[in-house]
C-alpha cells in the first residue's frame, strides 16, 4: 500500500516558471525524500529532509516539511525542459532500516 | 563509480514461465532493496537484505516470489509461474547501510503475456 499522496497528479508549466508539488503521508517518519524518475530510467535521489528539519535547499530545489500536518512540498525554481519527469516523495517508517513508502507521483511537464 | 545495475532491462514472459531478475548493487553497499512499480504508480517495497540475510520479505505479493543474495552482493529476484498481474518494473536499490540514501538501478520491465 502507498502511504504518500502527491498533488497535483500532473503539472504543466513553461520554462522559467516555478513548479510546486505537494506530498501528504499518514504515519510517523524519520525522513522524507524526494525522487525524480525520467521516462524509462531509474529513480534519482534529489533531497532528504529529516523529521526535525522544516526546510532544506539544494540548488534550485526547496523542500519543506510540516510533521504536524504530515505534509511536504517540493519547489523547483526557474524550471527547465530537462526537469520534465515524474516526482515522488518517499517516507521511511520507524523501523531500524529505511524501507521506503512512495506516493503515486506528480508528472511534471516543462515546455520550452 | 558504477551505480546499481540490473539485468535484463526488458523481459517478456509467457504466462506460467519462471523468470529471474538480477541486481548488481554498488560495491560495498550492505543493504539491498527490491521494489515493484506498476504502470502509473509509485514503487512498492518487496523485500530487504542486509548482507546475505533477508530481513524483511513482507512485501512479496505471493509465494511465487523469491529473492536471494547468497554472498551478500548480487541479488536475484525470481518469480515462478508468472501471471499477467506480475507485469511491472522491478527496481533494485542499494545503500551503504540500512538508513542511508538508497540508490536505484534502471529497473527491469517485465511483461507477462
Amino acid at each position: 500500500s502507498q502511504q504518500g499522496e502527491e498533488d497535483p497528479q500532473a503539472l504543466s508549466i513553461q520554462e522559467g516558471e516555478n513548479a510546486t508539488m505537494n506530498c501528504s503521508y499518514k504515519t510517523s517518519i524519520n525522513n522524507l525524500q524526494w525522487y525524480r524518475q525520467n521516462s524509462g530510467r531509474g529513480l534519482v535521489h534529489l533531497i532528504l529532509i529529516r523529521s526535525n528539519e522544516r526546510e532544506k535547499h539544494s540548488g534550485r530545489l526547496r523542500v519543506t516539511l510540516d510533521t504536524s500536518k504530515k505534509s511536504s512540498s517540493l519547489l523547483i525554481t526557474a524550471s527547465r525542459a530537462a526537469d520534465t519527469a515524474s516526482y515522488f516523495c518517499a517516507t521511511d517508517g520507524n523501523s531500524g532500516y529505511s524501507t521506503l513508502t512512495f506516493g503515486k507521483g506528480t508528472m511534471l511537464l516543462v515546455s520550452p | 563509480g558504477a551505480g546499481v545495475s540490473q539485468s535484463p532491462r526488458y523481459k517478456v514472459a509467457k504466462r506460467g514461465q519462471d523468470v529471474a531478475l538480477r541486481c548488481d548493487p554498488i560495491s560495498g553497499h550492505v543493504s539491498l532493496f527490491w521494489y515493484q512499480q506498476a504502470l502509473g504508480q509509485g514503487p512498492e517495497f518487496l523485500t530487504y537484505f542486509q548482507n546475505e540475510a533477508q530481513l524483511d520479505k513482507s512485501g512479496l505479493p505471493s509465494d511465487r516470489f523469491f529473492a536471494e543474495r547468497p554472498e551478500g552482493s548480487v541479488s536475484t529476484l525470481k518469480i515462478q509461474r508468472t501471471q499477467q498481474e506480475d507485469s511491472a518494473v522491478y527496481l533494485c536499490a542499494s545503500s551503504l547501510d540500512s538508513a542511508d540514501t538508497q540508490y536505484f538501478g534502471p529497473g527491469t520491465r517485465l511483461t507477462v503475456l
